[in-house]
């Protein structure tokens, strides 16, 4: 079937726009991610849904950034007045449920550059 | 807060030979420990996890061991090939967290044939 998918692939913006990055996790799958990563890190987390809520927004790094899921199913993660250190590779990863127990299954990531 | 340290940074080897990865954790009460393998353009994909239950698992070539007194688990691959080539990932699952979890800055490895 399919897999986690995340639009667009690659997105160039300049310093101060807003941007929207969107993921549609796996049919069926109830808990999505997202992380960030830095060219040369591993993935660092920002944020947890479960169902509609976020469960953990606590690695968001700041009040520029902004995720939603109102449906359960697609999320869109939501950056305001970009900064050139937001870019990154933005990955979402969803799991059929929580726990570790159900794996996490990645996207293909948003590459985010700031100009 | 909550770490994950991963040695080495990069590491080549031959064809044939093996290859270790290390991992270290601060949080004592992770109890799920998986490993990701990240090819060049690609998203991470899952090649073996350990829970904190066992102290090792394996599956064919890949073997991952757990050690929590010391707060270290590890990733063996044995008779490697250039398809092995790749970055991986250690992570650890914060206790209380839902699956939240927090990766070590990655292995590349390089398989020379």
């Amino acid at each position: 079937g399919a897999g986690v998918s995340q639009t667009p692939s690659n997105k160039v913006t300049e310093k101060g726009k807003y941007v929207e990055l969107r993921c549609d996790p796996i049919s069926g799958h109830t808990a999505l991610y997202w992380y960030r990563q830095s060219l040369g890190q591993g993935p660092e987390f920002l944020i947890y849904f479960q169902g509609t809520g976020a469960a953990d927004d606590s690695g968001l790094p700041n009040d520029r950034f902004f995720a939603v899921r109102p449906e359960g199913s697609v999320s869109t993660l939501k950056i305001q007045r970009t900064e050139r250190g937001d870019s990154a590779m933005y990955l979402c990863a969803s799991s059929l449920l929580p726990g570790s127990s159900y794996e996490q299954y990645f996207g293909p990531g948003t590459r985010l550059t700031v100009t | 807060g909550e770490n994950v340290e991963q040695h080495p940074s990069t590491l080549s080897v031959q064809e044939g030979d093996s290859a270790v990865i290390k991992c270290t954790y601060s949080d004592s009460a992770s109890n799920y420990f998986p490993w990701y393998k990240q090819e060049l353009g690609k998203r991470p994909q899952l090649i073996i996890d350990i829970r904190s239950n066992v102290g090792e698992k394996k599956d064919q070539r890949i073997a991952v061991t757990l050690n929590k007194t010391a707060k270290h688990f590890s990733l063996h691959i044995t008779e490697t090939q250039p398809e092995d080539s790749a970055v991986y990932f250690c992570a650890a699952r914060i206790s209380g967290g839902y699956n939240k979890l927090i990766f070590g800055a990655g292995t590349r490895l390089a398989v020379h044939p």
